[in-house]
């Protein structure tokens, strides 16, 4: 099957800093990609969708400014926390759906996220 | 909107004892369904989907029909063992809501030896 990788797997911060994911589809080109929040012992929240080579569409309630989407490429997606808080701390998940019609969705291992 | 209802966890079972994790959705149109498992610090996985009503999506002994009459998706298993402990989360795609995947609340299983 299609594998979406993440990097890092975790990264601790200081407050104030700015922090960069990366997703990356490794067996496909992906023409959208999604990036979720997970809190602890809850469920996936959708943050934004991002097609290749346009702005990412923000769920309601996301800060743009904050999190920014950058979905350069067909096998890259990054995002960045820029002057992470505390409160940012979460575990980051993005997946991956391919340029072939299907509703299957890829997901990443996950980015645990830390702002001490 | 779309939406995924999955009974309230913890789920506590012995070991080769039967599962059934209860799941209901909404949708506008005909969605996709799928159970995904999420084993502690890691990401989620597929377990299996099925993309149209009267479908059993199967794999690793669970499985789950695509009931479109009472808009449920079960997810069932004969015996679980202790290496299914993990949460199960049930989610929905569909084309009309733009590919999105809405995920229920999760249902975390312990099984006991």
């Amino acid at each position: 099957g299609a594998v979406v990788s993440q990097h890092p797997s975790r990264v601790i911060c200081k407050s104030g800093t700015s922090v960069k994911i990366e997703c990356r589809s490794l067996d496909f080109q992906a023409t959208t990609m999604f990036w979720y929040r997970q809190f602890p012992k809850q469920s996936l929240m959708l943050m934004a969708t991002s097609n290749e080579g346009s702005k990412a569409t923000y769920e309601q309630g996301v800060e743009k400014d904050k999190f920014l989407i950058n979905h350069a490429s067909l096998t890259l997606s990054t995002l960045t926390v820029t002057s992470a808080h505390p409160e940012d701390s979460s575990f980051y998940i993005c997946s991956a759906r391919g340029r072939e019609v299907s509703y299957e969705q890829y997901f990443g291992p996950g980015t645990r996220l830390t702002v001490t | 909107g779309n939406s995924v209802t999955q009974m309230e966890g913890p789920v506590t079972l012995s070991e080769e004892a039967f599962l059934t994790i209860n799941c209901t959705y909404t949708a506008t149109g005909y969605p996709s369904l799928f159970w995904y498992v999420q084993y502690p610090g890691e990401g989620l996985q597929l377990l299996l989907k099925a993309t149209k009503a009267d479908d059993k999506g199967s794999n690793k002994g669970f499985e789950a029909t695509y009931r479109k009459e009472t808009t449920s998706f079960h997810l069932e298993k004969g015996s679980v063992q202790v290496s299914d402990s993990a949460v199960y989360f049930c989610a929905l795609n569909e084309k009309d809501g733009g590919f999105k995947t809405i995920f229920g609340a999760g249902t975390r299983l312990f099984v006991k030896a």
